[in-house]
């Protein structure tokens, strides 16, 4: 256990509807990176948010969004879902944004 | 765009050989480089990171990075079957007065048969 954990774990929504995935970093960590995996690829980046700030940022739309609190936690947000935004939705954290990154276990996103 | 690229396996090995991945990245300015395992439906868990040139051993584990020749690799000595799994190179970038990021590959998936 990596002690970064997600809320949901699964999810099926609607096309054009928004939703709202949740993490909390591991304790001690300041830095929430979140990333999108479709099926046989690799981790794409998504945004990073280092001490509620976004620190970087993928080749994503808009309708991606997210923030992250005082106690680090963070939420994802993706608006207007579309069938392609099907996929693992991973939240990664880590001390400072050069150092080891440690992976929740994901929400699954179903877009139908 | 940075790029990291792996061999498109599958690497298929019986148990109790070395298994061999091997990555190569494209940003000669890339900093940090790691290795996840992730087992099928499940998230990348971190296996190995390397910072400098040369081998880091950790258990039958062995990363070796290449700096002048853009690869990092990662052994396996004495696999198992539980070694199965898909394994992901990533690399972190930060080009100067922008953000780091990390790169992933598309991973390869290890099969160890008994």
């Amino acid at each position: 256990e990596t002690g970064v954990t997600q809320s949901p774990t699964h999810l099926i929504k609607t096309r054009g509807q928004q939703v709202t995935l949740r993490c909390s970093s591991q304790s001690g960590h300041n830095t929430v990176s979140w990333y999108q995996q479709a099926l046989g690829q690799g981790p794409q980046f998504i945004f990073q948010y280092y001490r509620e700030e976004e620190n970087g940022r993928g080749n994503f739309p808009p309708r991606f969004s997210g923030l992250q609190f005082p106690n680090y936690s963070s939420e994802l947000n993706v608006n207007a879902l579309e069938l392609d935004d099907s996929a693992l939705y991973l939240c990664a954290s880590s001390w400072g944004f050069d150092s080891e990154a440690f992976f929740g276990q994901g929400t699954r996103l179903t877009v139908v | 765009q940075k790029e990291v690229e792996q061999n498109s396996g599958p690497l298929s090995v019986p148990e109790g050989a070395i298994a061999s991945l091997n990555c190569t990245y494209s940003d000669r300015g890339s900093q940090s480089f790691f290795w996840y395992r992730q087992y099928s439906g499940k998230s990348p868990e971190l296996i190995m990171f390397i910072y400098s040139n040369g081998d880091k051993e950790d258990g039958r584990f062995t990363a070796q990075l290449n700096k002048a020749s853009q690869y990092v690799s990662l052994l396996i000595r004495d696999s198992q079957p539980s070694d199965s799994a898909t394994y992901l190179c990533a690399v972190n970038y930060r080009p100067e007065g922008a953000n780091s990021k990390l790169t992933f590959g598309k991973g390869i998936t290890l099969s160890v048969r008994p």
